[in-house]
C-alpha cells in the first residue's frame, strides 16, 4: 500500500517561529501537494510540485514556502508562523502524467500557533 | 471562476436507507470526477472515479453518476451503515495535470 507519512500529528508553535512540516511518500510518485483544511472552508491548495526541485503556487501560498530536494520528500515551511495559520495541514501525492490519478493523503498535521 | 458546491453541509440518515450526496460544479467542464471519504482527524481516502463518458459507476454499495449536461454528480450509498458516517468530498477535474480542487464536503451521519 502507498504510504504518505507526515512527520507530526500535532504541533504547537509560537507566533513568529519558523515551522517545518515534513512529508514523505514511498511510492515513487512524481506529484506532491500541500493543502490546508479549515472548518467551513474545505481543502485549499497551498503549493504543489510535479518534479524534484520544481514548485508551483496553489491558491493560498502567502506566508508559506516549500522545498523538494528529493523525489520522495516535500516540505512545507512557515517562514514566520502566525495565528491565522492554525489549521490542519494535509500532504498528498500521486502519479503523473495522465488523467485520473488519485491522490494519496497523509494523516495530517494539526498545527496550533499561539 | 470555477465553483464546486456540495449541497448539504450535513446529512442525517437512518441505517439501512440510501444516502444520496450531491456535487454541482460551474464554469468548467471536468473530464472526470473523483469522490473521497474523510474520517475525523484523518486525511481523505479515494473511493471512486467516474469519467465524462461514463454515466454511472458502482463499487460494492457505492454508486456514482455523472451528468455533464446538469453539471452534477450524485454519490449514493445503499443499505447505509453507521460505519459509513464520514465526510465525503467530490473533486471534478479537467484534463491535463492541473491540481485537484475539492468541494467543501458533506458530513454524513448514519443513525442506528
Amino acid at each position: 500500500d502507498v504510504k504518505v507519512t507526515q512527520s507530526s500529528r500535532y504541533l504547537v508553535k509560537r507566533t513568529g517561529e519558523k515551522v517545518f512540516l515534513e512529508c514523505v511518500q514511498d511510492m515513487d510518485h512524481e506529484n506532491m501537494f500541500w493543502y490546508r483544511q479549515d472548518p467551513g472552508l474545505g481543502l485549499r491548495l497551498i503549493y504543489f510540485s510535479y518534479d524534484v526541485k520544481m514548485k508551483e503556487k496553489g491558491d493560498i501560498p502567502e506566508g508559506y514556502s516549500v522545498s523538494r530536494e528529493k523525489k520522495e520528500r516535500f516540505s512545507l515551511i512557515l517562514e514566520s508562523a502566525s495565528t491565522n495559520q492554525t489549521s490542519m495541514y494535509l500532504c498528498a501525492s500521486s502519479f503523473s502524467p495522465g488523467q485520473g490519478e488519485k491522490l494519496f493523503f497523509g494523516s495530517g498535521t494539526q498545527l496550533s500557533v499561539l | 471562476s470555477q465553483k464546486i458546491e456540495q449541497n448539504s453541509e450535513a446529512l442525517n440518515i437512518q441505517e439501512g436507507k440510501t444516502a444520496t450526496l450531491t456535487c454541482n460544479y460551474t464554469n468548467y467542464s471536468p473530464a472526470y470526477l473523483q469522490w473521497y471519504r474523510q474520517d475525523p482527524g484523518r486525511g481523505p481516502v479515494f473511493l471512486l472515479l467516474i469519467r465524462e463518458n461514463e454515466k454511472e459507476k458502482r463499487k460494492e454499495r457505492l454508486k456514482v453518476t455523472f451528468d455533464t449536461t446538469l453539471k452534477q454528480s450524485l454519490f449514493h450509498i445503499t443499505a447505509s451503515q453507521p460505519a459509513d458516517s464520514a465526510t465525503y468530498l467530490c473533486a471534478p477535474r479537467t484534463s491535463g495535470n492541473t491540481p485537484l480542487v475539492f468541494g467543501k464536503g458533506t458530513r454524513l451521519s448514519v443513525i442506528a
